[in-house]
């Protein structure tokens, strides 16, 4: 039973360039969730998606990022015209139902390096 | 405004003795209390959830705790081992159905 996958691992970017970063959350889970690391923070909730809604994006910053999880395929998180400030880890964890109170099962992440 | 505070210094135990970790809030009231772990370069792995209504959790060598009044979570590895040598995380929700997370607190055990 395969886990929550990210990918690409490391993305490179130079600045003004768009990044995708990609989510296949565990099966049978239909919760995802986007999560930012910065070098020596904590992680930072950006986004909670079901699928084709967005539930809660009250992390995400309001310009240049989105995020979707469509009926069919990974779920995207979107940075347009990166800055370097956007370099950091990029977590998604997926879970089986809502509430706070259930596992988040986390994938390896992708480290986006903003040059 | 809201805190999650976990010590920024490296935890350096002996192997076999007990790693104590803390996880101080404020201005939070969770109903949940969880702890992952991360290894370089991975995510983080789930541990133990602790109700509020839970004064103890344990799972094989782990411990956890969780007092309300203090708004403190005591998580404890007994007989540590060199693969216990990671960084830990606290996580709590914050009242809107989210998770917040600490900074994380390393641990390196020394055979």
């Amino acid at each position: 039973n395969a886990g929550v996958m990210q990918n690409p691992r490391h993305l490179v970017r130079r600045r003004g360039q768009e990044a995708r970063l990609r989510c296949s959350p565990m099966k049978g889970h239909s919760h995802v969730y986007w999560y930012r690391q910065l070098p020596e923070e904590g992680l930072k909730f950006m986004v909670y998606l079901q699928k084709e809604n967005i539930i809660d994006e009250s992390g995400m910053p309001k310009e240049r990022f989105s995020a979707e999880f469509p009926k069919e395929g990974p779920s995207i998180l979107r940075i347009q015209q990166v800055v370097r400030g956007d370099s950091a880890a990029y977590f998604c964890a997926s879970s089986t139902q809502t509430g706070v109170q259930e596992t988040q099962y986390f994938g390896p992440g992708t480290r986006l390096l903003v040059l | 405004s809201q805190k999650i505070e976990q010590n920024s210094e490296a935890l350096n135990i002996q192997e076999g003795k007990t790693a104590t970790l803390t996880c101080n809030y404020t201005n939070y009231s969770p109903a949940y209390l969880q702890w992952y772990r991360q290894d370089p370069g991975r995510g983080p792995v789930f541990l133990l959830l602790i109700r509020e209504n839970e004064k103890e959790k344990r799972k094989e060598r782990l411990k956890v705790t969780f007092d309300t009044t203090l708004k403190q979570s005591l998580f404890h590895i007994t007989a540590s081992q060199p693969a216990d040598s990671a960084t830990y995380l606290c996580a709590l929700d914050d009242g809107n159905n989210r998770l917040a997370f600490g900074k994380g607190n390393q641990v390196v055990v020394i055979p």
